[in-house]
């Protein structure tokens, strides 16, 4: 069965850098995309970015493109949202999840990471 | 890229029907049958209801629908059950970012 498993909870200082994993299991890695989707406390879902495991390409939204950075591992079949210089504004839950290449939709998620930034 | 606009709440009684709207721009809603939905309860992950403006994925009861009309989609839950009462955010491909809407808090009477 497909699994996203992410990495466990974070507690980062303002202009800090932190980094998310994401594993995937129970399908073929390359041939899906993987997307950042992060939701601060009691607020919505904003979209950050995508990562595409056959190429390691990647789109940013525009807002994080400049602190933001996805990587993707084949060999451990994990992807990692790297987001630097963090602000309190920060402080939220980052998922992962899954797209068909060209699907247009997110049909398996991660459990969530919380990250809190606070000094 | 704004947030595509929901109701902040819609609210019915069991086996009333409700619409969820989602209205975006002629950027994305408008202009790609890109729109999917996304159910999440409280703590947990967002789960996808709707796919393509109105296809359901494998094991979504088929009381979940979805529709879009110019620059507006929607989400219509028929047969209201008490399961059912999460939040829904709209989500659409918009060339090559995604948006997604504001979120809208169903409650169940």
């Amino acid at each position: 069965q497909v699994q996203l498993e992410q990495s466990g909870a974070e507690v980062k200082k303002p202009g800090a850098s932190v980094k998310v994993s994401c594993k995937a299991s129970g399908y073929t890695f390359s041939s899906f995309n993987m997307h950042w989707v992060r939701q601060a406390p009691g607020q919505g879902l904003e979209w950050m970015g995508i990562v595409r495991p056959s190429s390691g390409n990647t789109i940013y939204a525009q807002t994080l493109q400049d602190r933001v950075t996805m990587t993707r591992d084949t060999s451990t079949s994990t992807v990692y949202m790297e987001l630097s210089s963090l602000r309190s504004e920060d402080t939220a839950v980052y998922y992962c999840a899954r797209e068909e290449d060209h699907s247009y939709n997110l049909d398996y998620w991660g459990q969530g990471t919380l990250v809190t930034v606070s000094s | 890229q704004s947030a595509l606009t929901q109701p902040r709440s819609v609210s019915g009684s069991p086996g009333q029907s409700v619409t969820i709207s989602c209205t975006g721009t002629s950027s994305d809603v408008g202009v790609y049958n890109y729109v999917s939905w996304y159910q999440q309860h409280p703590g947990k992950a967002p789960k996808l209801m709707i796919y393509d403006v109105s296809k359901r994925p494998s094991g979504v009861p088929d009381r979940f629908s979805g529709s879009k009309s110019g620059n507006t989609a929607s989400l219509i839950i028929s047969g209201l059950q008490a399961e059912d009462e999460a939040d829904y955010y709209c989500c659409s491909y918009a060339g090559s970012p995604y948006v997604f809407g504001t979120g809208t808090k169903v409650t169940v009477l």
